[in-house]
């Protein structure tokens, strides 16, 4: 059964903590995804990575910096948290089939609050 | 401007009718994806698909690629179907409408 898997459904941090959200999938997937959910804006994407070591900026990359060590791994740094950065984070992998591929399957989501 | 507009944004409807959902995009797109949230976040993928017609128990989906327009369609609708359903495009990368909020009321 496919499976991307966040490491916190619920988040309280204060602001200027430094957050890090880790994302793991078990498919072996090459293309993995950070987005964010808000009211009436939708899923807007932070960051992609397609490989081990390489990212991407996608639309709203500032105060947000990425990790991809290893394949399974995909993790979402908040450098230094800020109140508008309280947030609905959802990852998202896909297997690269050609210009973004196929079906992506996503995480359960992180609802993160910034005090 | 966005590249993928839904419609309606909210929507109640009572249990047993027949719902559409609908999805109009604007850019070049290799296939176009309806997902489900429910309450609490995760999304799972109902359909992909680029061209026709296909169907998954009480839902289907529809696309007509020369018009840029998608439908999903709930038949008998539960209240176990209420959720936010999401259309979303694939082309150069991933673009998302915003969401129509379902909820069927027993």
């Amino acid at each position: 059964d496919v499976k991307v898997t966040q490491s916190s459904r619920y988040l309280v941090k204060r602001t200027g903590e430094k957050v890090f959200l880790e994302c793991v999938q078990d498919m072996d997937h090459e293309n993995m995804f950070w987005y964010r959910q808000d009211p009436g804006l939708g899923l807007r994407l932070i960051y992609f990575s397609y490989d081990v070591k390489m990212k991407e900026k996608g639309d709203i990359p500032e105060g947000y910096s990425v990790s991809r060590e290893k394949k399974e791994r995909f993790s979402l740094i908040l450098e230094s948290a800020s109140t508008n950065q309280t947030s609905m984070y959802l990852c998202a992998s896909s297997l690269w089939t050609g210009p973004w591929g196929t079906e992506a399957f996503f995480g359960q989501g992180t609802r993160l609050t910034v005090v | 401007k966005n590249e993928v507009e839904q419609s309606p944004q909210n929507l109640t409807a009572q249990e047993g009718e027949f719902i559409t959902i609908n999805c109009s995009y604007s850019v070049g797109i290799s296939a176009l994806h309806w997902l489900q949230q429910h309450p609490g976040g995760g999304i799972v993928s109902l359909f992909m698909l680029s061209s026709g017609k296909k169907k998954h128990g009480r839902l289907i989906a529809t696309i007509n690629i020369q018009e840029k327009h998608s439908s999903l369609h709930i038949t008998a609708s539960h209240p176990r179907d209420s959720a936010v359903y999401i259309c979303a495009v694939t082309g150069n990368q991933f673009y998302f409408g915003t969401g129509t909020s379902l909820t069927v009321i027993p």
